[in-house]
């Protein structure tokens, strides 16, 4: 088993619909949970990280974290084709803070 | 604050020549990673330094990779002898690590990266 695994896409939505992402990971010790954007070519940005069960908004941007379940997920609304990119879901486990990526999901929106 | 400096950003190399990276972290980050991306796939985390120590190589291909952090700052990757399947980004990136969740300190910065291909 992966330690953070995502569906590798490509994900496509239409101009303004909800992008939905979503990310599973297996230690169940895991403290923080990250959203990295990359584009083709580019390094990854922070697009925001999430450390308690819930929701966490920050624009048009939703992280959902249920530790429970061991999945987060990342919601796009409104979504522009300029959103079109590879979103890596990162976490963050063990007494060092070791940062594990998954694969990324490629996110395609049709204009 | 300044962001992550990386050099250089392309290298072709022969296989079984070396090369090496280099990476100056934000200042004040005492933590700095290592990645390793190869096209399509996520970044691989390669080595892990907390200042001037080692914390995580457990992924680090050590009879041909080494990785130092001189003083707990600027940071070199290594590899000899270089082999095809090394062909990838190779991402540094710092924070400030800790465990204050809210305060975002693990939040890791990237650089640039340098992208090496092997032939």
């Amino acid at each position: 088993q992966k330690e953070v695994e995502q569906n590798s896409g490509p994900l496509s939505v239409p101009e303004g619909a909800i992008a939905s992402l979503n990310c599973t990971y297996s230690d169940r010790g895991s403290q923080s949970f990250f959203w990295y954007r990359q584009y083709s070519g580019k390094s990854p940005e922070l697009i925001m990280f999430i450390y308690s069960n819930g929701d966490k908004e920050d624009g048009r941007f939703t992280a959902q974290l249920n530790k429970a379940s061991q999945y987060v997920s990342l919601l796009i609304r409104d979504s522009q084709p300029s959103d079109s990119a590879t979103y890596l879901c990162a976490v963050i486990s063990g007494g060092y803070q070791k940062v594990t990526f998954g694969t990324g999901t490629k996110l395609q929106v049709i204009p | 604050e300044a962001g992550v400096a990386q050099s250089p950003r392309y290298k072709i190399i022969e296989k079984r020549q070396s090369v090496a990276f280099w990476c100056n972290p934000i200042s004040g980050h005492a933590t700095l990673y290592w990645y390793q991306q190869i096209l399509g796939q996520g970044p691989k985390l390669l080595i892990q330094f907390q200042n001037n120590g080692v914390v995580d190589d457990s992924q680090l291909p050590k009879d041909r990779f080494s990785a130092e952090r001189l003083k707990g700052v600027d940071s070199t990757l290594k590899i000899q002898p270089a082999k095809l399947e090394d062909s990838a980004v190779y991402l540094c990136a710092s924070s400030h690590g800790g465990t204050f969740w809210s305060s975002g300190a693990n939040v890791l910065t990237f650089g640039a990266g340098s992208r090496l291909t092997v032939l």
